[in-house]
């Protein structure tokens, strides 16, 4: 069966600082796809990232960083110079190629507050 | 905005009641999935429909069933309404099934069951 688990529940920054939001999974399928959405204030979720699981190469897109490390299963987060718009509840989700289907499995999430 | 329509934005109503919400995937998008977040279960995976056919079952209750009709709208059905059922219900669509495609969500319907 799969999980997600998001250890840090809320992470309280000022403005600029960077913030790294933690993601470890588990998994039986040698296939697997990993992803993290944002759910600001206003209720919806935003997809920011996606990764598959045969391509651990980091990557940096504007702002956002992610660390993709199978050893360890896991894909952490990072927001760089956060600003107060990047309020909101981050969450990581975890899909597997061979399920029917391809339901997402969420972690708990980690509310990020950015103080100016 | 994601493309994805949902409706109502709210709905309150009773212990005991049924009711419908409705979701209009992104144009395109042959997939649709119901997903529930509430405070107790946080974000979990109810039902997903392909082109018209059920194509995976998550966690739905047996007084939940869902369909997806030919222009592939979506609806989710709860009947017998319980307090606990009070949440935010998502839908979010995809082009096809596949673990690798991003599912992209609708603003949600926030059920409140007094």
């Amino acid at each position: 069966a799969q999980k997600v688990t998001q250890a840090q529940t809320e992470i309280s920054v000022v403005e600029k600082e960077d913030v790294t939001l933690d993601c470890v999974y588990e998994t039986r399928d040698t296939t697997y796809y990993l992803f993290w959405y944002k759910q600001p204030p206003s209720g919806e979720l935003v997809f920011l990232i996606r990764r598959n699981s045969f391509d651990e190469q980091n990557e940096i897109s504007g702002r956002y960083s992610w660390n993709f490390q199978k050893s360890t299963s896991s894909f952490n987060f990072t927001i760089t110079a956060s600003q107060v718009v990047d309020s909101a509840v981050y969450f990581c989700a975890l899909s597997e190629a061979g399920a029917a289907g391809n339901k997402l499995t969420f972690g708990g999430g980690t509310r990020v507050l950015v103080k100016p | 905005d994601s493309g994805v329509t949902q409706t109502p934005k709210h709905l309150i109503t009773a212990t005991g009641q049924r009711v419908t919400l409705r979701c209009s995937p992104r144009s395109g998008d042959l997939s649709v999935y119901w997903y529930q977040q509430s405070l107790d279960q946080g974000l979990q995976f109810l039902i997903q429909y392909y082109n018209g056919e059920e194509r995976a079952k998550g966690n739905i209750l047996e007084r939940f069933s869902a369909q997806q009709f030919p222009d592939l709208h979506s609806e989710l059905n709860l009947s017998s309404l319980e307090l606990g059922d009070s949440a935010l219900y998502f839908c979010a669509s995809s082009v096809v099934p596949g673990g690798g495609n991003e599912q992209f969500f609708g603003p949600g319907t926030r059920l409140t069951v007094l």
